[in-house]
């Protein structure tokens, strides 16, 4: 257990829809970073909020955005949902921005798009 | 722009084989690091190592070892006695310092077989 937490586990919602997911943080960790794990792209870096404030953008869609909230749990919401979003998407957590230190993954919540 | 490379898609043994998983990297950066992680079929991200590249001694943990060597850009991953609990996609991903986020390679599933 890497003291990441992640919900839901599972969603299967419909094309066009909206989703939250929800990510908390290890204890003491104040950065948060998403990452989709698709089977034809890999695990691709999404984005990175530290302490609140976004701090690095990836391949995140205009439809896609997130929030870091005060007591550093994160959300990642998805609107206009289409069949390609169907992945596994992971939160991540570290410890601190000044140097590159491990991050450890929350279990993962699988999105499936109908 | 950086980049991992695991040439291995699937990798195939008989248990208490020894299997080395390959990782190839570029980067610019004089400081980086590097992480592999394990993806078990339940599908949750477990670190295993995280590596800097100012430390070019190989590690040892039991049964799982490693080899970084800067000259030819490779971080290897080997599994001795394998069990069958090894079986998982193995992942291997290097640091980007400017934005802290992981890139990952495309992962290599291990199947270690009774």
């Amino acid at each position: 257990d890497s003291g990441v937490t992640q919900t839901p586990k599972h969603l299967i919602t419909a094309t066009g829809q909206r989703v939250t997911l929800r990510c908390s943080p290890r204890s003491g960790d104040l950065s948060v970073y998403w990452y989709q794990q698709s089977l034809d792209q890999g695990l691709q870096f999404l984005i990175q909020y530290y302490n609140g404030e976004e701090r690095a953008k990836g391949n995140i869609l205009e439809r896609f955005s997130a929030q870091q909230f005060p007591d550093l749990h994160s959300e990642l919401n998805l609107s206009s949902l289409e069949l390609g979003d169907s992945a596994l998407y992971f939160c991540a957590s570290s410890v601190d921005i000044e140097e590159i230190d491990t991050q450890y993954f929350g279990p993962g919540t699988r999105l499936t798009v109908l | 722009a950086q980049k991992v490379t695991q040439a291995q898609t699937e990798i195939s043994v008989v248990e208490k084989e020894d299997v080395t998983l390959d990782c190839v990297y570029e980067t610019r950066d004089t400081t980086y690091y590097l992480f592999w992680y394990k993806q078990p079929p339940s599908g949750e991200l477990v670190f295993l190592i995280r590596r800097n590249s100012f430390d070019e001694q190989n590690e040892i943990s039991g049964r799982y070892s490693w080899n970084f060597q800067k000259s030819t850009s490779s971080f290897n991953f080997t599994i001795t006695a394998s069990q069958v609990v090894d079986s998982a996609v193995y992942v291997c991903a290097l640091s980007d310092p400017g934005a802290q986020k992981l890139v990952f390679g495309q992962g290599t599933r291990l199947t270690i077989n009774p």
